[in-house]
């Protein structure tokens, strides 16, 4: 069964900074990934995702991710954070196999940006 | 994308009770998930709905707990039968398809409290 691994529940980055949240996930087999961000109160949104292709995606709102086989990992970055930034970012993977539909998510990262 | 309405955002409910939610989508999608989340947790799938045929519970849930319909291919209910405390969560549904270019759209949840 797939997992997902979200280093830190918890990141606190100042306005302007680098962000960056990490995602490894544990497949032998490369699997689709998915980051979704969750504003309080709300349902998910999906910032990007990677299936096939080009393994540096970019998302919405500044994001981007770098799907890593050797590391088995998709980091979320953004060069500069925004205080409308903070959130709960979650990461997810679906296995590539056809007739493959779940989605594990990761256990989440809170992002808070300090003014 | 798929836009996805979901009702009722919010709810308190009596135990014993049960609350039915709604999830209407816009386009015509193949794949509908009902994910529960738990207060500070991360989302965990009930169930894959179909059109057309019984859904498939994960494990943990069952059906006579979480009853789910899927009459057509845009419309899906989620029941939470005879509620107690420990069903208090946010319930979120989820599409997957060509209307969602193959990513996953979620609706904005019910957050439901029972007393």
């Amino acid at each position: 069964a797939q997992s997902v691994t979200q280093l830190g529940s918890h990141v606190s980055v100042s306005e302007g900074a680098l962000v960056l949240l990490r995602c490894n996930y544990s497949s032998s087999v490369p699997p689709y990934l998915f980051w979704y961000v969750q504003y309080p109160n709300q349902g998910l949104q999906l910032l990007l995702k990677y299936t096939t292709g080009a393994t540096l995606v970019k998302g919405i709102n500044g994001f981007e991710a770098e799907f890593k086989k050797s590391e088995t990992s998709f980091h979320l970055t953004k060069p500069s954070a925004h205080m409308s930034d903070a959130a709960e970012y979650f990461c997810a993977v679906k296995d590539s196999g056809a007739g493959s539909y779940q989605l594990t998510f990761g256990k989440g990262t809170k992002l808070s940006v300090i003014p | 994308s798929a836009v996805i309405s979901q009702k009722p955002s919010r709810d308190i409910c009596q135990r014993g009770t049960s609350l039915t939610i709604q999830c209407q989508v816009d386009s015509q999608v193949t794949m509908m998930f009902w994910y529960r989340q738990q207060p500070g947790q991360s989302l965990t799938l009930i169930a894959t709905a179909n059109q057309g045929s019984e859904a498939t519970y994960e494990s943990g849930f069952v059906i006579d707990k979480f009853p789910i319909s899927r009459p057509n291919l845009t419309f899906s209910t989620l029941t939470v039968s005879n509620m107690s405390p420990e069903d208090s969560s946010i319930y979120l549904c989820s599409v997957e398809g060509r209307a969602t270019n193959y990513g996953y759209t979620f609706g904005s949840g019910t957050r439901l409290t029972v007393v």
